[in-house]
């Protein structure tokens, strides 16, 4: 299985503020990669597919980059809706797997 | 937008079988462009890719789960279902039914989840 490991677990920041989360594949995923945003009690919703692509109706401040093994969510302006756990996920080959999730709190 | 709902008991005895049915609303469960997935989330963790399945009734799973694990279709009713035998305190977790846009590969609409609890 492919493993996704993300960094950092938990991360601080204020309205504003650049955030960037990596998450980081043990091997190749080309571009395979998914983000979601998940706030408590509620199912993860879909950022940006194959690396790059925002989803409709998310909001430009959210991008991602990266290819290969390694990636990167960037929120250019944090903004208070923002404050939420964020996974990454594969689908380069079976069985998908997701990230550990990053934290992301008021700072 | 897809609409979808988990529905199915939330306590489940170790070694028993969990069943959950998704029902699917404001599209077609037999449109050619989505599978019909399954993602579980135990507490504190992140989520773990079960299974889908194609309105055909082709089925991809886990390797981890295969061997316990059955996703089945009723295109009659508009739903979905999962079957996880012999469940131990391992599955205990939030289930969530998603459909998965066959173009992208993307989970783009979810259920809000449902709350499987395993204990005796």
């Amino acid at each position: 299985d492919i493993q996704m490991t993300q960094s950092p677990s938990t991360l601080s920041a204020s309205i504003g503020d650049r955030v960037t989360i990596t998450c980081r594949a043990s091997q190749s995923i080309t571009r395979w990669l998914a983000w979601y945003q998940q706030k408590q009690g509620k199912a993860p919703k879909l950022l940006i597919y194959k690396a790059s692509t925002l989803e409709s109706g998310v909001p430009s401040r959210f991008s991602g980059s990266g290819s290969g093994t390694e990636f990167t969510l960037t929120i250019s302006s944090l903004q208070p809706d923002d404050f939420a756990t964020y996974y990454c996920q594969h689908y380069n080959s079976y069985p998908w797997t997701f990230g550990q999730g990053t934290k992301v709190e008021i700072k | 937008q897809l609409q979808l709902q988990e529905s199915g008991p939330g306590l489940v005895k170790p070694s028993e079988t969990l069943s959950l049915t998704c029902r699917v609303s404001n599209g077609s469960i037999s449109s050619n462009s989505y599978y019909w997935g399954w993602i579980r989330q135990p507490p504190g963790k992140g989520p773990e890719w079960i299974g889908m399945i194609y309105y055909s009734g082709s089925t991809y799973y886990n390797p981890s789960l295969e061997s316990r694990v059955t996703i089945s279709i009723d295109t009659s009713k508009s739903q979905f279902s999962l079957k996880v035998n012999s469940v131990t305190a391992a599955d205990a977790a939030v289930y969530y039914c998603a459909s998965l846009n066959w173009k992208d590969l993307r989970f783009d609409n979810w259920g809000q989840g449902t709350l499987v609890t395993v204990s005796s």
